[in-house]
């Protein structure tokens, strides 16, 4: 069992939708990051967060510590939003980022 | 934000050959720049953990000797992959750590990544 997972892994879905990515994961964290992978494979840092939520234009992210988990939230979702969302863990006193294995986005015209 | 640039973006070589990868912070002085590789369709898997003016640090599994990795400044770190072989082709990618103080410091900044393909 992976240490951080994601669902679902692919996603289709209309412009304009309301779009939800689920990540929860396993060990002991000091942050939990969201980021986002275009098709020519460069990385975005969307959020860092510990706790609570946190919001950046259409995106939301909210994380629940005692419960694990954490959803990333699009609104009014576009095209241009396609992508592979990633969500990573990392630990106290442990700079590594753990990852999970992301979700697909498709969004159609 | 800050800005971690990489170099090339993209790279074919003859199998034998070395290849140097450049990543910089280009706004901020990078205390920590990890390496990553990633195959298709898969998550990204940690190479290396390297800080300024030290050795880095491989992962298990990954050979020091084939990816030589320097991180002579704060803002430069390069990842040599030697003596290519068409099994190393993959996509590459670095990131970039301010510093270790504070939650916030912990964020890491990625470069656009490079795909190298070796023949």
């Amino acid at each position: 069992k992976n240490e951080v997972e994601q669902s679902p892994q692919n996603l289709t879905a209309q412009e304009g939708e309301f779009i939800t990515i689920n990540c929860s994961y396993s060990v002991g964290i000091s942050a939990l990051h969201w980021l986002q992978q275009h098709p020519g494979g460069g990385i975005v840092s969307l959020f860092m967060l510990s706790s609570g939520k946190k919001k950046h234009g259409r995106l939301i992210a909210t994380i629940n510590i005692q419960e694990k988990h954490s959803s990333l939230h699009i609104t009014a979702s576009h095209p241009r939003d396609s992508a592979v969302y990633i969500c990573a863990v990392s630990s106290f006193g442990n700079e590594k980022l753990t990852f999970g294995t992301g979700t697909r986005l498709t969004i159609i015209p | 934000g800050a800005v971690v640039s990489q170099h090339p973006s993209w790279v074919i070589c003859k199998s034998g050959t070395s290849v140097k990868i450049e990543c910089r912070s280009l706004d901020f002085q990078a205390t920590t720049m990890f390496w990553y590789r990633q195959f298709p369709k898969q998550s990204l898997m940690l190479m290396a953990t390297s800080n300024e003016g030290s050795k880095a640090t491989y992962e298990q599994g990954v050979e020091k000797d084939k990816f030589l990795i320097n991180h002579a400044s704060l803002t430069l770190s390069t990842l040599t992959v030697t003596s290519a072989h068409p099994e190393d082709s993959s996509f590459y990618i670095c990131s970039a750590r301010q510093g270790a103080v504070g939650l916030a410091k912990n964020i890491q900044y990625f470069g656009a990544g490079t795909r190298l393909s070796v023949l």
